[in-house]
């Protein structure tokens, strides 16, 4: 089944301890992206890579790091998290640029940082 | 600069009625591309329709329909006859060609939408 997963689904952790959510993809696509939702103001995207180790800053990208050894994982990192950075986050990918295709999105992963 | 405005935060109506979503964009460039996007209390995103900028024919899918309207840059989403399972955030979204870059998508805040019964 084509789809896009992210791990954990929902993580609670604390200030400044470093934690990764990973995004993998089964489709070949070239395209991923993070973004994160939060009440009132939608989804903004956070990282994006066009294609192996090819990655750019999105919107929001102060506190998160990302990395792309491979085509079909989007892992992304937070080296210290901070209670603003709680938040729902949704990893998406596509064949080629955003505009072109239709993204698909992964389920989600609920952060709260206490 | 792109920006999508859905203006409406919350619409509630009653089962069978017909709803319409507003969505208004900007965007400087020529090429670009038009999304809806369902978000159901579950919390995953599901993906509704795709319009690019040269296509302004509306799309009519079972219940749902799209008007698309450069003129207005508007792309209004309606729901014919609505049902309890319809109730959801919507968000409308826009992303543009290759000439304005790789970016993804710029979301508008979503609307919440609750059918009551």
């Amino acid at each position: 089944e084509a789809q896009v997963t992210q791990n954990p689904r929902y993580l609670i952790t604390v200030t400044g301890k470093k934690l990764t959510v990973t995004c993998s993809q089964n489709m070949n696509h070239e395209y991923m992206s993070w973004y994160r939702q939060d009440p009132g103001l939608g989804l903004r995207q956070i990282y994006y890579s066009m294609n192996v180790e090819v990655t750019d800053k999105g919107d929001v990208p102060e506190g998160y790091k990302v990395s792309r050894k491979e085509k079909r994982n989007f892992p992304l990192i937070l080296e210290s998290p901070s209670p603003n950075q709680t938040s729902l986050y949704f990893c998406a990918s596509s064949l080629q640029l955003a505009g072109f295709d239709e993204q698909f999105f992964g389920p989600g992963t609920r952060l709260t940082v206490l | 600069a792109q920006k999508v405005t859905q203006a409406q935060t919350e619409i509630s109506v009653v089962e069978k009625e017909d709803v319409t979503l507003d969505c208004v964009y900007e965007t400087r460039d020529t090429t670009y591309y038009l999304f809806w996007y369902k978000q159901p209390p579950s919390g995953e995103l599901v993906f509704l329709i795709r319009r690019n900028s040269f296509d302004e024919q509306n799309e009519i899918s079972g219940r749902y329909s799209w008007n698309f309207q450069k003129s207005t840059s508007s792309f209004n989403f309606t729901i014919t006859a609505s049902q309890v399972v319809d109730s959801a955030v919507y968000f409308c979204a826009l992303s543009w060609g290759p000439g304005g870059g790789a970016d993804g998508l710029t979301f508008g805040k979503g609307t919440h939408l609750i059918i009551q019964p």
